[in-house]
C-alpha cells in the first residue's frame, strides 16, 4: 500500500525551514528519501532502517519512528537548491520492494 | 551523471506495438531496478534483477517483461501497447541485492503512445 506524504507541496522562502512527513498503514523496515528537480532522475538522499535512528547531512536530516511508522524529512535554511519533488520510499518488513508516495513538491523562491 | 545510461530518451509509437528499453547499470552494479513514473500514479516499482536473476516484483503487466543479461545490461519489453502505458520509465541500479541499499536512477525513457 501506498504511504502517503504531507504536505502534498509547499512553497518557502530562501531561508525558511520545512518538514515533509510520510506515514504508513504497514510496519516499516525501512524509509529511503530522494529527490526528483523537473525533468530528472530521482536522487538518492538517505535510507533510515528500523531502529527510530535519525540521520543527515548538510541541512537535510531525517527521522525514522517505527512504533508510528511514520518518517519526517526535515530541510534547515532551505536553499534554492533543494527545490524539487521529494519521495519517501517504504519497505514493509521482508518485501524487498520499495513502494513509493505521490511526492511532496517543494518550492523555493528568493 | 548517475553512471546508469537508459536508451533511448524518447521513443513514441502506436498503440499495440512493442518496444525494448534498454539500461546499463553502473560499473560493477548487480542489481537492476524498473520504475514506471506517471503523472497520476507517481512512481511505480515493476521489477529487480539481480546478477541475471529475477529478484523482486512489482505491479508489472503481464504485457511487461524483462530480463538482465550475462553483461548485467537489462531490457524491459512492453508489447500491445495502450495509451495508458505512456509515462516515463526508469531504470536504476545498486551495488547489492537488498532493497536497503542506494539506487542510483538513469535518465530515465519517456514512452508516448498515440
Amino acid at each position: 500500500q501506498q504511504p502517503v506524504q504531507s504536505p502534498q507541496a509547499v512553497i518557502l522562502r530562501e531561508g525558511e525551514d520545512a518538514v515533509i512527513n510520510c506515514s504508513s498503514s504497514k510496519a516499516l523496515y525501512s524509509v529511503h528519501w530522494y529527490r526528483q528537480k523537473h525533468g530528472e532522475a530521482p536522487v538518492f538522499l538517505m535510507i533510515l532502517l528500523k531502529g527510530g535512528e535519525q540521520k543527515g547531512h548538510d541541512k537535510i536530516s531525517a527521522s525514522f519512528n517505527e512504533k508510528k511508522q511514520q518518517s519526517s524529512l526535515y530541510l534547515t535554511a532551505s536553499q534554492l537548491s533543494y527545490s524539487g519533488t521529494y519521495f519517501c520510499g517504504t519497505d514493509t518488513f521482508g518485501n524487498e520492494k520499495l513502494t513509493f508516495g505521490t511526492g511532496t513538491r517543494l518550492t523555493i523562491i528568493p | 551523471d548517475s553512471g546508469v545510461t537508459q536508451t533511448p530518451k524518447h521513443l513514441i509509437t502506436a498503440t499495440g506495438q512493442r518496444v525494448t528499453l534498454r539500461c546499463s547499470p553502473r560499473s560493477g552494479d548487480l542489481s537492476v531496478y524498473w520504475y514506471q513514473q506517471s503523472l497520476d500514479q507517481g512512481l511505480q516499482f515493476l521489477i529487480q534483477y539481480y546478477n541475471g536473476e529475477e529478484r523482486a516484483k512489482g505491479n508489472i503487466l503481464e504485457r511487461f517483461s524483462a530480463q538482465q543479461f550475462p553483461d548485467l545490461h537489462s531490457e524491459l519489453n512492453l508489447s500491445s501497447l495502450e495509451l495508458g502505458d505512456s509515462a516515463l520509465y526508469f531504470c536504476a541500479s545498486s551495488a547489492q541485492g537488498g532493497v536497503n541499499t542506494e539506487a542510483f536512477f538513469g535518465q530515465g525513457t519517456r514512452l508516448t503512445v498515440v
